[in-house]
């Protein structure tokens, strides 16, 4: 099946510095990509819709200058966590819409850990 | 606005026990229903969804459009079925809405 990887899968850093966040399809072209947040013990919350050649939607409550999201090409979209804060320490985790290999289903990555000191 | 609600956060059952997971939604469109797992340390997937009306893994869900309910069942569990569930609607936009999500431990 599609595959979506995520890199780093994990991150530790100091407060004030920008995370950047990585989404790959690897086998499959996904014009469309999710960015989700998941706390602990919590469900996922989708945080933005990453659209291949143009500007991501956010999701009401979530500052588009705050998690930067770019998507330059149809297998990487980019989500970049600006002047970290702790309350930003969470679990990142991005999707991939295939629209060609399957009935329509989003897959996902493995996650990025974010830890913010 | 879409809403999925899952009732039961946690759900321990012996091995060979049916399991049923239950799974409420609103949304004033046409939904799209489906049910995601994730294995511990591994991400989320798949599971079943509710255009295809299939069993994967001995599970099933019936969507019931009259409860606005998607109930995930499987007759028999197993202890490798311990994870995880999300229950999900997909939006006109394809934007997914989770719920809170169901630990399921199976008990040998």
């Amino acid at each position: 099946g599609a595959v979506v990887s995520q890199h780093p899968s994990r991150v530790i850093c100091k407060s004030g510095t920008s995370v950047k966040i990585e989404c790959r399809s690897l086998d499959f072209q996904a014009t469309t990509m999710f960015w989700y947040r998941q706390f602990p013990k919590q469900s996922l919350m989708l945080m933005a819709t990453s659209n291949e050649g143009s500007k991501a939607t956010y999701e009401q409550g979530v500052e588009k200058d705050k998690f930067l999201i770019n998507h330059a090409s149809l297998t990487l979209s980019t989500l970049t966590v600006t002047s970290a804060h702790p309350e930003d320490s969470s679990f990142y985790i991005c999707s991939a819409r295939d629209l060609l290999w399957s009935t329509d289903t989003q897959y996902f990555g493995p996650g990025t850990r974010l830890t913010v000191l | 606005a879409q809403r999925v609600t899952q009732p039961e956060k946690l759900l321990s059952v012996f091995k060979g026990a049916p399991v049923e997971l239950k799974c409420n939604y609103s949304y004033s469109g046409s939904p799209e229903l489906f049910w995601y797992v994730q294995y511990s340390r591994q991400r989320l997937q798949l599971l079943l969804r509710h255009i295809s009306r299939e069993s994967i893994k001995g599970f099933t869900a019936d969507l019931n459009k009259g409860e606005t309910s998607f109930h995930l069942k499987k007759p028999f569990a197993q202890e490798e079925d311990s994870a995880m569930y999300y229950c999900a609607l997909r939006s006109n936009d394809y934007k997914l809405s989770f719920g809170a999500g169901t630990t399921v431990t199976v008990r040998a």
